[in-house]
């Protein structure tokens, strides 16, 4: 049972536009959302994130909003560059206490910049 | 600087071997994690750790066991290798619930 899911596997943008990927969720007990950034033969690495309470968090060229009716987060990349090349997750993490402390992941959507 | 460092980047094992993957966190982090990375299905949690001596099963643990002796170093095991255990195994660990979770440079296992 796949309790996030990022429906699409690819993503290919031109350079300097906006690249969105988007996640779902089916869990309404997850309150805090994170994206990362994976390249091949390396750890993912934190990206940015949101709390169930916000509905946008924004840094830098990266944004994420959050609707929590819909359960749907998207992560906003602009303008895209060719270093964003890579396979981006989305994760979710439930209320604190015991159990809830795990990090669940999306399946992932390869994004590439062309140049 | 949070570091979490895996004791392998590249491991070729027999089926049937017993395999252990270590990992280490110098930043006193009380939760630990274990997933693996295969195309198609993103990152599956395997098992992890709230604190020393505790362990908890994740997704997917059949096949696989846990160590934590010491809060920084949490040991994954694999009892006895198969070709389906060959995947990309990535070590995790969170200062607590949320927080980002940083994670090591993964260890690519091949079993042949």
């Amino acid at each position: 049972d796949q309790q996030v899911k990022q429906n699409s596997p690819s993503l290919s943008v031109q350079e300097g536009r906006i690249s969105i990927l988007n996640c779902d969720y089916t869990n309404s007990m997850f309150d805090y959302f994170l994206w990362y950034k994976k390249y091949p033969a390396e750890g993912p690495t934190f990206l940015i994130s949101i709390s169930s309470i916000k509905d946008k968090n924004e840094d830098g060229r990266f944004t994420v909003f959050l609707n929590k009716s819909a359960k749907h987060l998207s992560l906003h990349i602009v303008p895209s560059q060719p270093g964003d090349s890579a396979v981006y997750f989305c994760a979710a993490s439930g209320l604190a206490g015991f159990g809830n402390e795990k990090l669940t992941f999306g399946t992932g959507t390869r994004l590439t910049i062309i140049p | 600087d949070v570091k979490v460092t895996q004791s392998s980047r590249y491991l070729v094992k027999r089926t049937g071997e017993k395999v252990f993957l270590e990992c280490v966190q110098d930043m006193d982090h009380e939760n630990m994690f274990w997933y693996r990375q295969d195309p198609g299905l993103g990152l599956r949690l395997i098992y992890f750790s709230y604190d020393v001596k505790m362990k908890e099963k994740g997704d997917i643990p059949e096949g696989y066991s846990v160590s934590r002796e010491k809060k920084e170093r949490f040991s994954l095991i694999l009892e006895s290798a198969s070709t389906n255990q060959t995947s990309m195994y990535l070590c995790a660990s969170i200062d607590r619930v949320n927080t980002e979770a940083f994670f090591g440079q993964g260890t690519r296992l091949t079993v042949v």
